[in-house]
């Protein structure tokens, strides 16, 4: 069945606001990832949370966890342009493949 | 340390031919997966092996695909005579065990024509 579900599809913002994406997943997890992939190239590792996290920061961004909701958000501070992507999350649960959601399309606008 | 190589970025094939795409892991990485990306959508997984072993291919066709890590060399995802439907980005991601980060390749677009 399909997991990581994100929210919204898409989100348009100013150059400095902060942006907010959420990911639901189905079954039990044991880490969700988030990644990062401009428009035609691969995907750029960003953050994985364990399921025993409910919070993890690294720079701009901050992630939490709710494993009761199975739920997940992205928080990227500050933005800028080059910000501009789209963003997957990715659930792992006992088999360790990465189940992806369909993505936020996240455009940062100067 | 570089990271995942795949090669080639780009495939053209006919309809009914063959598609080889190779999967170079980081360094020190043993686990390799395999993911397909259609334009607009998420990645789905494929295949996961380590050496000499494929884990887990749930996600791969039974028919035409095939996949391998042999004990020398890098990963192959084979696609025998490939339909229109095969196109898309072939994603191969590495890990140094299966609880960690995985690591992206490039990707290989694969066109069939």
């Amino acid at each position: 069945s399909q997991q990581g579900e994100e929210d919204p599809q898409a989100l348009s913002i100013q150059e400095g606001e902060n942006a907010t994406m959420n990911c639901s997943y189905k079954t039990s997890i044991n880490n969700l990832q988030w990644y990062r992939q401009n428009s035609g190239r691969g995907l750029v590792h960003l953050i994985l949370i364990r399921s025993n996290e409910r919070e993890k920061h690294s720079g701009r961004l901050r992630v939490t966890l709710d494993t009761s909701k199975k739920s997940s958000s992205l928080l990227i501070t500050a933005s800028r342009a080059a910000d501009t992507a789209s963003y997957f999350c990715a659930a792992s649960g006992s088999s360790y493949k990465l189940i992806f959601g369909s993505g936020t399309r996240l455009l940062v606008r100067p | 340390n570089a990271g995942v190589m795949q090669n080639p970025r780009h495939l053209v094939r006919r309809r009914g031919q063959e598609a080889r795409l190779r999967c170079s892991p980081m360094k020190g990485h043993s686990h390799v997966y395999w993911y397909r990306q259609l334009p607009e959508e998420g990645l789905k997984f494929m295949v996961y092996l380590q050496k000499e072993n494929i884990i887990d291919e749930s996600g791969m066709p039974k028919e035409r695909f095939s996949a391998e890590f042999p004990k020398e060399g890098p990963s192959i995802l084979r696609i025998q005579q490939v339909v229109r439907g095969d196109s898309a980005a072939y994603f191969c991601a590495s890990s140094p065990g299966r609880e960690s980060e995985q690591y992206f390749g490039p990707g290989t677009r694969l066109t069939v024509t």
